[in-house]
């Protein structure tokens, strides 16, 4: 069964990027996406963005200009940046595996989930 | 950007009882819909993709139905342990739009 564990730093400086590693155990990184998703009170739950093992990328519009998710199946883990930040990037950043079918595409297996706080 | 709108955003129920949890999308996303449930302090855990896909190991109370723009999650007989919180999520766009989520509360 698959884990994943997020780590980083739990506080990040204005202005700052904010860098998340997720580490993936029990399975093979190949053949899926690796994504990251954010809730916060404000918005709520928030897709990122996702990758594909081989490193084909699509993030959410609305934060496109500022992330990259980059995976190294190497190390079994994938990493999330996001530059330029604010208050407003303050959240619980999970990591999750996605799952694509048939049927749809959907996030099967995450983290639990680390809490970012972006203050002076 | 899609809009998903939950209703209601919180419901009171007993064990036992029949709920059922609407969806609305703003524009047409076919089946691209997902519902999640999330525990206090935990992860979201999937239940329904593509609409009405049961996931693997998520009990058979639990059933989604919809097309197009509107949506539904029921749990034929709510059970302790469904106490929490549901969103649906479409991915249909690029951007994944979850719902603000309904909470399921004990009457």
């Amino acid at each position: 069964q698959v884990q994943l564990q997020e780590s980083g730093p739990g506080l990040v400086q204005p202005s700052e990027t904010l860098s998340l590693t997720c580490a993936v155990s029990g399975d093979s990184m190949s053949s899926y996406y690796w994504g990251w998703i954010r809730q916060s009170p404000a918005k709520g739950l928030e897709s990122i963005g996702y990758s594909f093992y081989s490193g084909t990328t699509t993030y959410n519009p609305s934060l496109n200009s500022r992330v990259t998710i980059s995976v190294d199946s190497s190390k079994s883990q994938f990493s999330l940046t996001l530059s330029s930040v604010t208050a407003a990037d303050t959240a619980v950043y999970f990591c999750a595996r996605i799952r694509t079918t048939v049927g749809g595409v959907f996030a099967d297996s995450w983290g639990r989930g680390t809490l970012v706080t972006v203050s002076s | 950007d899609i809009q998903m709108t939950q209703s209601p955003s919180s419901l009171s129920a007993s064990v036992g009882d029949r709920v059922t949890i609407t969806c609305r999308a703003s524009q047409r996303i076919s089946t691209y819909l997902n519902w999640y449930q999330q525990e206090p302090g935990k992860a979201p855990k999937v239940l329904i993709y593509g609409a009405s896909t049961l996931q693997s190991g998520v009990p058979s109370r639990f059933s989604g139905s919809g097309s197009g723009t509107e949506f539904t999650l029921t749990i034929s007989s709510l059970q302790p342990e469904d106490f929490a919180t549901y969103f649906c999520q479409e991915t249909y766009s690029t951007s994944w739009t979850f719902g603000l989520g309904t909470k399921v509360e004990t009457k």
